[in-house]
């Protein structure tokens, strides 16, 4: 039943490790988001697909690299992990882009680097 | 590009009372804002949202205004319930991307 599921849900590495944290929806959605919430709890778009398309890429290290092998699937692999990333990563889905297209938020994968 | 500010950052009220968050917003050509509730350990979830030709809209204890002039929006929770105590995120679609305000951590005394 579950419409968007991460996993891990929690991931705790050393620093220069690499990961990948999956993402994966039943709705039947076209568009895929990674965001990262921090220690603040601030919510902060990462990367953006449609129809396995990359639509938004942030400002984002290029350690962090997403892959959608197909529609209903959003990863997220990061390279040689740093203290800094550390934080809850969310992945979301909607409908389509832009207005009225409710994002449904999966429930969090938090990743702490040691 | 979108910047959203989000006040105030706390906010306790006692049960029965009204609770509301006020957001800002810079970029006039934004035409989509959602609130979102975020309970502790899970992803945000939307409450209510309103477009930029609609002034106000309520569903049931919760109501969303805004001043499209002033670039204000703002949520408001009236009859609150200890459930309503959680984290709320206003946000502001500008094109494809939502930008997020900084989150108010509303708790609920009973």
């Amino acid at each position: 039943d579950t419409a968007v599921s991460q996993t891990p849900k929690y991931l705790v590495t050393q620093m220069g490790n690499d990961k990948s944290i999956k993402c994966e929806q039943n709705l039947g959605h076209d568009t895929m988001y990674w965001y990262k919430q921090d220690s603040k709890k601030f919510l902060k778009i990462m990367f953006s697909y449609n129809n396995k398309e990359l639509i938004i890429n942030e400002t984002v290290p290029n350690r962090f690299s997403p892959k959608s092998p197909d529609k209903a699937h959003l990863n997220l692999h990061i390279n040689s992990l740093e203290l800094g990333d550390s934080a809850v990563y969310f992945c979301a889905s909607s409908p389509g882009q832009g207005a009225y297209n409710e994002q449904f938020f999966g429930p969090g994968t938090r990743l702490t680097v040691l | 590009g979108e910047n959203v500010e989000q006040h105030p950052s706390t906010l306790s009220v006692q049960e029965g009372d009204s609770a509301v968050i006020k957001c800002t917003y810079s970029d006039s050509a934004s035409n989509y804002f959602p609130w979102y509730k975020q309970e502790l350990g899970k992803g945000p979830q939307l409450i209510i949202d309103i477009r930029s030709n609609v002034g106000e809209k309520k569903d049931q204890r919760i109501a969303v205004t805004l001043n499209k002039t002033a670039k204000h929006f703002s949520l408001h929770i009236t009859e609150t319930q200890p459930e309503d105590s959680a984290v709320y995120f206003c946000a502001a679609l500008e094109g494809y991307k939502l930008s997020f305000g900084a989150g108010t951590t509303v708790t609920v005394r009973a």
